[in-house]
């Protein structure tokens, strides 16, 4: 079982859609959460990042984090053409290294 | 105030040479983590160095891969006698302190091709 499982899509939704985007982990010892946004042919960009279990918002976007579950997830509202991108959900534990473990990551296409 | 660095953008190696990558991290940071991502795969931890110090280099090939950071100068990702497999896009990203909750801030990556 692989420490962190995202399905990699494609996800294609319609212009002010809702999006859900979705990772399950195996590893308890994760505290850290974090929803990164790769544009094709670009670097990593942090959008969000929470601390062990709870909710977070900042704008369209809102993150959740289930430890009970091993479950997070980034809600998207109102969808725009420019979110199109792919979403890499990634996380890291305590224990005393700093390497994040990242999903497989998610294509998502906004259509206008 | 300029991000993450990385050069070259896009290396063309034939199998068997040497492939030097290079990431100057963000001003004031001083810890620096590659990663490697495959075609149709997310992103693996290779290595994380502060300067002149390797701290995890759990994630790295065991052979032909090193890193470095020096007290002066880019990060250094080396790779010898490169083969087809290390064809990916490799990139770096830094944060300015130790600890799980310092945003890493990643550079556009180096997209290598072993021919």
């Amino acid at each position: 079982q692989k420490e962190v499982e995202q399905d990699p899509g494609p996800l294609s939704v319609p212009e002010g859609a809702i999006v859900s985007l979705n990772c399950t982990y195996s590893n308890s010892a994760f505290q850290y959460f974090m929803w990164y946004r790769q544009y094709s042919r670009k670097g990593p960009e942090l959008l969000m990042y929470t601390y062990s279990s709870g909710n977070k918002e900042d704008g369209r976007f809102t993150a959740q984090v289930d430890k009970s579950s091993k479950y997070i997830s980034l809600f998207i509202r109102d969808s725009q053409p420019s979110d199109s991108a792919t979403y890499l959900c990634a996380m890291m534990g305590q224990g005393g290294s700093e390497k994040l473990v990242f999903g497989k990551g998610t294509k998502l296409t906004v259509n206008p | 105030n300029a991000g993450v660095m990385q050069n070259p953008r896009h290396l063309v190696r034939r199998r068997g040479q040497e492939a030097r990558l290079r990431c100057s991290p963000m001003k004031g940071h001083s810890h620096v983590y590659w990663y490697r991502q495959l075609p149709e795969e997310g992103l693996k931890f290779m290595v994380y160095l502060q300067k002149e110090n390797i701290i995890d280099e759990s994630g790295m090939p065991k052979e032909r891969f090193s890193a470095e950071f020096p007290k002066e100068g880019p990060s250094i990702l080396r790779i010898q006698q490169v083969v087809r497999g290390d064809s990916a896009a490799y990139f770096c990203a830094s944060s300015p302190r130790a600890g799980f909750q310092e945003t890493q801030y990643f550079g556009p990556g180096t997209r290598l091709l072993v021919l």
